[in-house]
């Protein structure tokens, strides 16, 4: 079976600096990995994926983030965050031999942006 | 519509009551799927739907959880009997293909066990 792991709860954050947030996982068989963001009284959105090629994949709103299959990880960054940036991010893995896609979530990371 | 709706957003149910949480998926999408979020933790998958037929049910905790989906659009999901562990925030999501690479979900319904 496999697992997701983020290991920060909570990362406080000035406005302007950088932000890294971790997702490890684990898995006996290949894997899609997706970041989510959840708002405050929003639903989940899809912020970046990966699937195949390029293991470094870039959002439209300036977070990257890199797949490394020796270290079997999946960091969401970005190098200068905003207040609006303040949300819950989940990492989430999907085995690539699954027949329709479910998702295996992490247990999220709360990102406070303060001015 | 413009998104996944799921009514109500908010339910306060008694312990034992049955409760049906409806999902509005967005128009045309195949598959559809739903979560359950505890609090301070990830979404967990219940079931999945390829238009109407339930293709996965192992997520389902207990046989007092029902999801139907009859013609293939809507989607309820069914609680009997509710209990305190049942508290929870119920995602819904839908995808356009059965691929599912990109999940779209709606807001959640909370529901409290009282």
């Amino acid at each position: 079976a496999q697992s997701v792991t983020q290991l920060d709860s909570q990362v406080p954050v000035f406005e302007e600096a950088p932000v890294e947030l971790r997702c490890n996982y684990s898995s006996s068989v290949s894997v899609y990995l997706f970041w989510y963001v959840q708002y405050p009284n929003q639903g989940l959105q899809l912020l970046l994926k990966y699937l195949s090629g390029s293991t470094l994949v870039e959002s439209i709103n300036g977070f990257e983030a890199e797949f490394n299959k020796s270290q079997t990880s999946f960091h969401l960054r970005k190098p200068s965050v905003h207040i609006s940036d303040t949300a819950e991010y989940f990492c989430a893995v999907r085995l690539t031999t699954d027949s329709w896609g479910k998702l295996q979530f992490g247990a999220g990371t709360q990102v406070v942006v303060t001015p | 519509g413009a998104g996944v709706s799921q009514s109500p957003r908010y339910k306060v149910a008694k312990r034992g009551q049955d409760v049906a949480l409806r999902c509005d998926p967005i128009s045309g999408h195949v598959s559809l799927f739903w979560y359950q979020q505890a609090l301070g933790q990830g979404p967990e998958f219940l079931t999945y739907f390829q238009n109407e037929a339930q293709l996965d049910k192992s997520g389902l905790p207990s046989d007092r959880f029902f999801a139907e989906r009859p013609e293939g659009s809507v989607s309820t999901l069914k609680i009997q009997r509710t209990q305190q562990e049942d508290s929870a925030v119920y995602l819904c999501a839908s995808s356009s293909d059965t691929m599912n690479t990109e999940a779209f979900f709606g807001q959640g319904t909370r529901l409290t066990v009282v």
